[in-house]
């Protein structure tokens, strides 16, 4: 079954310096990949996905990410960070074959001081 | 719109009691599923369904059952509560067949198994 992997529990950057969350993914077949952001004591919301084409692609609030085959790797990145970007960020992988099993990674907790 | 409603908030069980998640959407989304969110886990896929009368299992269906009467509502259903069973669970519903688009997630609801 497809796994995620998300190396980093913590990540901790000023405001203003560039953000990297990291992600490595396992499947069998073309992923589809996503990345998920969880303020406090709420539901997920969707940031972006990769489905096909570009391997750059565009979220919301500034966000993208870069997808690698060779590397199996799909970074969250912002090129400035916010105190408001301080959440739990969850990359997520399905199958192309089976889009409806979805696996999250563990989250990684993004902390940007001022 | 609502979005995706969860009932109840929060719930204390004792073991062996049995309860049931609802979870309710008014965006006419096919595909709707359950999660539950444990400390370092991440998300793990409980259940989902493609459409009213179908469901399916997901990557920990044990002790849980489901249902899809209607395209509305999907029911999570714990059979004799167990403090593994202590989490968050989350309920989420998207556009199409499956996960490859955007996954609307409900507010969570909190269990606690004494």
């Amino acid at each position: 079954a497809q796994s995620v992997a998300q190396p980093e529990d913590q990540v901790n950057v000023a405001e203003g310096n560039p953000l990297t969350v990291k992600c490595t993914y396992s499947v069998s077949g073309n992923p589809y990949l996503f990345w998920y952001v969880q303020y406090p004591n709420r539901g997920l919301q969707f940031l972006l996905k990769y489905i096909t084409g570009d391997n750059l692609v565009k979220g919301s609030y500034g966000f993208e990410a870069e997808f690698n085959k060779s590397q199996t790797s799909f970074h969250l990145k912002k090129p400035s960070a916010l105190v408001s970007d301080s959440a739990l960020y969850f990359c997520a992988v399905t199958a192309s074959y089976n889009n409806n099993d979805m696996r999250f990674g563990a989250g990684t907790r993004l902390t940007v001081k001022p | 719109n609502a979005g995706v409603t969860q009932t109840p908030k929060f719930q204390v069980l004792k073991t062996g009691q049995s309860m049931t998640l609802q979870c309710a959407q008014d965006m006419n989304h096919e595909y709707m599923s359950w999660y539950r969110q444990d400390p370092g886990m991440g998300l793990r896929l409980i259940h989902y369904s493609v459409g009213a009368g179908i469901t399916d299992q997901g990557e920990v269906p044990n002790g849980y059952n489901v249902s899809r009467s209607t395209t509305e509502d999907f029911p999570l259903r714990l059979l004799s509560a167990a403090p593994s069973q202590t989490s968050v669970y989350f309920c989420a519903s998207s556009y199409g067949g499956g996960t490859y688009n955007e996954q609307f997630f409900g507010p969570g609801t909190r269990l606690t198994v004494l």
